[in-house]
């Protein structure tokens, strides 16, 4: 079964616009945390924020922060100011309990228009 | 900072052949795993170690063998190369097992199996 879920496969923004990439997630571990990484057409995969499962307080570094709803097993991500350098594929990923692989979604490709 | 360093970046081989794809970390992280990406389907795990000496399958093994000998070392083997096998491949590292540690990749291998 899929434990990630983007539903977005290509989303556009305006320059200086906020944008929401959406992410659900599926597990039965009380434990865990959500990842998001940015990968641009350079190829590589680039960590951008990390929420954990028992955080109280949604994430936040610098323009980017998680929107996290844990009843509703949702971890989007929200990237404030958009700018031309945001363009890339964002991926969310998952990791339960201990000891266990990170898990991936599909990813959203982003394109920010000036 | 080296961080994670994966050779070839790129590389073509024949059906049936087999090569190794090489990945180093000298972060002293005990977690390494390997996943590779297509697209439209985000990234998978083939192999993972969660120290020198111990390894174990993921998502997708099939075709694939791997060793940890070190810590710094995680090598994936290709027996026998098939088209399937065409795809992005990325190393990564995390210090330790726990769910609130963020993976970081390597560059990538871009393999073509013709």
């Amino acid at each position: 079964a899929q434990k990630i879920t983007q539903t977005q496969p290509g989303m556009f923004v305006q320059e200086k616009e906020a944008v929401t990439l959406d992410c659900t997630y599926d597990t039965s571990d009380q434990s865990y945390g959500l990842f998001w990484y940015k990968q641009p057409s350079s190829g590589e995969m680039i960590f951008l924020i990390y929420q954990g499962s028992y955080d109280e307080q949604n994430a936040t570094e610098g323009r980017y922060s998680l929107n996290f709803q844990k009843a509703r097993k949702s971890a989007n991500l929200v990237i404030s100011a958009s700018q031309l350098g945001d363009s890339a594929m964002y991926f969310c990923a998952m990791r339960e309990g201990v000891g266990n692989d990170m898990r991936f979604g599909a990813g959203t490709r982003l394109t920010v228009k000036p | 900072n080296a961080g994670v360093t994966q050779t070839p970046k790129f590389q073509v081989l024949k059906t049936g052949q087999s090569m190794t794809l090489q990945c180093a970390q000298d972060m002293n992280h005990e977690y390494m795993s390997w996943y590779r990406q297509d697209p439209g389907m985000g990234l998978r795990l083939i192999h993972y170690s969660v120290g020198a000496g111990i390894t174990d399958q993921g998502e997708v093994p099939n075709g694939y063998n791997v060793s940890r000998s070190t810590t710094e070392d995680f090598p994936l083997r290709l027996l026998s190369a098939a088209p399937s096998q065409t795809s992005v491949y990325f190393c990564a590292s995390s210090w330790g097992q726990g769910n609130n540690q963020p993976q970081h990749f390597g560059d990538g291998t871009r393999l073509s199996i013709l």
